[in-house]
């Protein structure tokens, strides 16, 4: 079984500010795909990053910048300077070797105000 | 960039009336998927499919039926809309062969049955 949790339902932000967004996942497979997706309120998912399990390298885009850390089971986002664009509700997913379906986290929705 | 169209966009009907969501992809994708989103965020998976004449039910029991008698294309139905299919559906599609692949999502279409 799997299981991936985001135990940061809301996050209200002030423009500019850097946010973090939790991502903690469960799996006993030793290899896994980890990724995260953007849902803005016009619905649809937009897929970020992923990341696989042999590989550690933090990645930096732009603003945007995830932290993988195997020791503990985390693969969390952080967002530099946010901005009003950024809200959204962002869904953290994993999925592991040999196991097809994709599981979700229940998303952290983050307002960024003005 | 992913080519994944889901009408309608939205849907208002009422109780007993049967209904079709439709999902095309035009990726050549294997793998497609349904999953219900409920207002508070959480996204369930309800279907997925391999490919043609495979089609296999989710983690969470639905009353809708889906069909994979082409490729491209993953429709679902509700033979009987009631108030509590009331939700939004999201299509999605994977690349088969790619285990890294990331899950492309349509826009959604978004259920409400009176």
């Amino acid at each position: 079984a799997q299981k991936v949790t985001q135990a940061q339902t809301e996050i209200s932000v002030v423009e500019k500010e850097d946010v973090t967004l939790d991502c903690v996942y469960e799996t006993r497979d030793t290899t896994y795909y980890l990724f995260w997706y953007k849902q803005p309120p016009s619905g649809e998912l937009v897929f970020l990053i992923r990341r696989n399990s042999f590989d550690e390298q933090n990645e930096i885009s732009g603003r945007y910048s995830w932290n993988f850390q195997k020791s503990t089971s985390s693969f969390n986002f952080t967002i530099t300077a946010s901005q009003v664009v950024d809200s959204a509700v962002y869904f953290c997913a994993l999925r592991s070797g040999g196991y097809q379906k994709v599981t979700f986290g229940t998303g952290t929705k983050l307002q960024v105000i003005p | 960039e992913a080519d994944i169209y889901q009408t309608p966009r939205y849907l208002v009907i009422g109780t007993g009336k049967k209904i079709t969501l439709e999902c095309s992809q035009t990726m050549g994708h294997d793998k497609m998927y349904w999953y219900q989103q409920d207002p508070g965020m959480e996204l369930h998976l309800i279907h997925y499919s391999y490919g043609v004449n495979s089609t296999e039910k989710g983690d969470l029991s639905s009353e809708s039926t889906v069909s994979r008698i082409r490729t491209e294309h993953f429709p679902l139905t509700l033979e009987s809309a009631r108030p509590s299919h009331t939700s939004q559906y999201l299509c999605a599609s994977s690349d088969l062969g790619h285990f890294n692949s990331p899950l492309h999502f349509g826009n959604g279409t978004r259920l409400t049955v009176t």
